[in-house]
């Protein structure tokens, strides 16, 4: 089964609402980023966070450990957020990877 | 700011052919990975390279092949293109948990 869930799948929000993102993880967490992917590919890390919570202006991740989960709001959202955002675990097997959840579609209505 | 330099930024070509995309990260990062992203946006880890040592995915075809100078530089070479390997090829980097990506480099194959 997939490893890193992540919901919801598509959002759509009109310009000054709050998004909450979901990711959850099959597995114990060993580490966990964000990343914001703009159309046309190029993909940035917005936070490593393996546990507790971060803050970046109007993004704010909180990651959960015991609950195998991580979270990424959004607060007042703008034109400019929209994209693809994406959660990704850190996992050892042979080698450091990480492993990608399938994506929130964030669309930012003006 | 971007670290992990990708080139080309896009590459079409005919189904048989050979290519190759070159990766160059300026962190100092021990470790380099090659990801694919295919239509859906899901990314899979290829290949990670860390001190000589190459990790490679059991599910890439053997058409790929990743090329490395030294810590620095991890090329990817594919040696006859099909259509299915048409995707967005994200190098990364990383030196313990925290990964860098490129701007990635997307491939269409005719």
């Amino acid at each position: 089964g997939q490893q890193v869930q992540q919901s919801p799948a598509s959002l759509v929000l009109q310009e000054g609402e709050n998004a909450e993102l979901q990711c959850n993880f099959s597995t114990s967490l060993n580490s966990m980023q964000w990343f914001y992917q703009r159309p046309g590919g190029s993909l940035v890390s917005l936070f490593y966070n393996p546990s507790g919570t971060k803050q970046s202006g109007r993004l704010t991740s909180t990651t959960v450990i015991k609950e195998r989960r991580s979270s990424l709001h959004i607060s007042s959202s703008q034109t400019t957020d929209s994209g693809t955002y994406l959660c990704a675990m850190g996992a050892s097997s042979g080698s450091w990877q990480l492993i990608f959840g399938s994506g929130t579609q964030l669309t930012v209505m003006p | 700011e971007t670290a992990v330099f990708q080139t080309p930024n896009y590459h079409v070509t005919q189904v048989g052919n050979e290519v190759s995309f070159n990766c160059k990260q300026t962190l100092g990062h021990d470790t380099m990975y090659w990801y694919k992203q295919d239509s859906k946006k899901l990314l899979k880890i290829m290949f990670s390279y860390n001190n000589k040592q190459l990790i490679v995915n059991e599910t890439v075809p053997r058409r790929f092949s990743p090329q490395s100078s030294d810590k620095a530089h991890l090329n990817l070479r594919i040696k006859s293109v099909e259509p299915e390997d048409s995707a967005v090829y994200l190098c990364a980097s990383s030196f313990g948990q925290e990964v860098f990506f490129g701007k990635g480099t997307r491939l269409t194959v005719v």
